[in-house]
């Protein structure tokens, strides 16, 4: 993927994880926001974050997300078991034909 | 509450069409554009492509010459098409209402998108 993460990461119940996005000069670099997507098993993907830092409607303020330069985090405070999923970054990229990117996903797993 | 429900063939065979459609209910098509994500365990989520209520469409170019959209705005139904199927098209297939805003970047004007609404994902199997 264009859009780096870590495979997984891993917390207990009422910790804070961060979740890493790195891009390049094409994407994150080149002032293009992203974006967080997270999905559960069985349900749709649901936006968690976009433009960087601000939350849609109903999205808990658990969750934030910030950008600097070529890397973007999504931060999950008070983990809770029903985090337990997986979490995409997104964004845009001006070199690629294909400009709409995602990250390769992040497993996080509540202890 | 706006949705989208999407439906399609599951099971494919190598050298089949892949053909699935998603309904907007609660909302319109008019005034977004409608995207195809796929989802795969080795890829992760890879964007097909976009349309609109008006039919003009964006596409990844790696799978373009294989894919069609179309839109029917008195069903508020977009469509996807996807020929000559393999088993590297094995995919949870989802799709999902764009948004679009413009910003101020230093003395650049960026443009972002992101997908604030999701199909409940389709899967598909490609296997003879």
């Amino acid at each position: 993927s264009v859009l780096t993460q870590p495979p997984s990461v891993s917390g207990a119940p009422g910790q804070r994880v961060t979740i890493s996005c790195t891009g390049n000069s094409s994407n994150l670099g080149a002032g293009y926001d992203v974006h967080w997507y997270q999905h559960l098993p069985g349900t749709a993907p649901k936006l968690l974050i976009y433009g960087n830092d601000k939350w849609p409607s109903a999205v808990p303020n658990r969750f934030s997300g910030s950008k600097s330069g070529t890397s973007a985090s999504l931060a999950i405070t008070g983990l809770q078991a029903e985090d337990e999923g997986d979490y995409y970054c997104q964004s845009y990229d001006n070199s690629l034909g294909v400009s709409r990117i995602f990250g390769g996903g992040t497993k996080l797993t509540v202890l | 509450q706006e949705q989208l429900q999407q439906w399609g063939a599951g099971l494919l065979k190598p050298s089949e069409t892949l053909s699935l459609t998603c309904a907007v209910h609660g909302g319109s098509l008019k005034d977004y554009y409608w995207s195809w994500i796929r989802q795969t365990p080795d890829k992760g989520l890879e964007w097909i492509g976009e349309i609109n209520h008006s039919g003009s469409t964006k596409n990844n170019p790696s799978l373009k010459s294989r894919v069609t959209m179309s839109v029917d705005t008195s069903k508020n139904h977009v469509s996807l098409r996807l020929t000559a199927v393999t088993a590297a098209d094995t995919a949870v297939y989802f799709c999902a209402r764009v948004l679009t805003y413009d910003y101020e970047w230093g003395s650049y004007i960026r443009t972002t998108f992101f997908f604030d609404l999701w199909g409940q994902g389709t899967p598909v199997t490609v296997a003879s």
